[in-house]
């Protein structure tokens, strides 16, 4: 069966650091052409895709947002992390971590985050 | 970047209609496109892969067709846990992005 859940880094200052982790089950991020990606979603709109890392460390970002993100992993824990710098009331969404096999096949239940002054 | 246009934006139905939703790419994406269902305040839910392919668990009573630029989310006779909010997505060329959706709602 698998999972996964995201953290919940609380509510944050403009210009802080957005730290995320996405703890997941039932799968491996070791196994080839496995991957974990990022999602949010601002209350009441879209879906905005952000990055994925893949089972052989490849990484990939939104250019839009590309020089504010890092994905990383760490295999042995399952976990995937998401860092966003320099955040603004307009990173102010529910973010999701989902598995990703050629598509997001599997999503978390997603974390509100919120950055205010 | 590869634009997916939904349409419409909100579809009003009587439950037990079929319906059939659009998904239009900026350029050809050959059948890299998939489709999720989103109930209010729930995560996305995967329905179809790579345009027509069915997934375990889904109701048969949904099926996507296309290829290229256009392509097409049914269902077959709408009932009530399906009104809820419709994206696709491509996964032909990043980065990945999403559709804006389509509101399936109770006329």
């Amino acid at each position: 069966q698998v999972t996964l859940k995201e953290s919940d880094p609380g509510i944050l200052q403009p210009s802080q650091t957005l730290s995320l982790t996405c703890t997941f089950s039932g799968f491996s991020l070791s196994t080839y052409g496995v991957g974990v990606g990022w999602i949010r979603q601002p209350s009441g709109k879209g879906l905005e895709w952000l990055a994925n890392i893949w089972w052989d460390d490849d990484k990939y970002y939104n250019p839009s947002l590309k020089n504010r993100l890092t994905i990383s992993k760490d295999t042995s824990n399952n976990q995937a992390f998401l860092k966003i710098t320099n955040v603004d009331t307009a990173d102010t969404a529910t973010y999701y971590c989902a598995r990703i096999d050629g598509y997001f096949d599997y999503w978390g239940q997603g974390v509100m985050v919120t950055v205010s002054s | 970047d590869i634009v997916l246009t939904q349409s419409p934006a909100t579809l009003s139905v009587t439950p037990g209609e079929s319906v059939s939703l659009s998904c239009r790419a900026s350029q050809g994406i050959s059948t890299s496109i998939h489709w999720y269902q989103q109930k209010s305040n729930e995560s996305p839910r995967l329905l179809i892969k790579y345009a027509s392919q069915s997934i375990s668990g889904i109701p048969s009573r949904f099926s996507g067709s296309g290829s290229g630029t256009d392509f097409t989310l049914s269902i077959n006779r709408v009932e009530s846990e399906d009104f809820s909010v419709y994206y696709c997505q491509q996964t032909y060329s990043l980065p990945f992005t999403f559709g804006s959706g389509t509101k399936l709602e109770i006329k």
